[in-house]
């Protein structure tokens, strides 16, 4: 059965402190590993797509990495306006995006 | 280009009742699934459809249901409503060729 378990579940950082964000996972077949930002009461926003391990993309002050069984949201020098939740889905042969509890950021001035 | 857009925002209803939720998908982007949100289970997959087929469903009992029209539009309808699905609904859309998926605001239902 596919599975996604995100820690921390929650993460307090000062601003200028960064961090890491873990997405662990079990999949049969990865066809796509993504993470998005949700704030309260919106709807997921869509950040990332990893395909293959090894994989990296950039934007801003994430960066998110990919291996085999796990994938990690970096932050770097986060700022207040970075306070959200940070959810990991993926995506394997069954078609359907499995998520996981996410990790839910405060970035304090 | 415009977002995923869904309506209603907001829904109270009471329990034995049925809702229809609507959602209109990004331009061009023909797969669209559904979504439950909830503090206790997280984001579940409801059901997704492709060009006006179902093309995967969730762990969701028969009272939820969907379709998709021929311009991508989609709705999910909830029968027999209890007040466990109180919850915010979330559609998202995809285009051909990618696994993405990009999410609309969510529909939050109230159910009393």
């Amino acid at each position: 059965e596919d599975q996604v378990t995100q820690s921390p579940e929650a993460l307090r950082l000062q601003e200028g402190e960064s961090s890491s964000l873990n997405c662990s996972y079990t999949v049969s077949g990865l066809r796509g590993l993504f993470w998005y930002r949700q704030d309260p009461g919106k709807g997921p926003e869509f950040l990332f797509t990893l395909y293959s391990a090894g994989e990296e993309k950039e934007k801003e002050r994430l960066k998110a990495t990919l291996t085999k069984k796990e994938s990690f949201l970096h932050i770097t020098a986060p700022k207040p306006e970075d306070s959200a939740t940070y959810l990991c889905a993926l995506r394997g042969n069954t078609g359907k995006l499995i998520f996981g509890q996410g990790t839910t950021l405060q970035v304090k001035p | 280009k415009a977002g995923v857009t869904q309506t209603p925002r907001y829904l109270i209803k009471t329990r034995g009742q049925q809702v229809t939720l609507s959602c209109s998908p990004i331009s061009g982007h023909r797969s669209v699934s559904w979504y439950q949100q909830t503090p206790g289970q997280g984001l579940q997959f409801l059901f997704e459809y492709f060009s006006e087929t179902q093309r995967n469903k969730g762990n969701f009992p028969g009272r939820f249901s969907g379709r998709q029209f021929s311009n991508s539009r989609s709705e999910m309808n909830v029968s027999t409503l209890e007040l466990g699905d109180s919850a915010l609904y979330l559609c998202a859309s995809g285009p051909v060729g990618t696994d993405t998926q990009y999410f609309g605001p969510g529909t939050r239902l109230t159910v009393l």
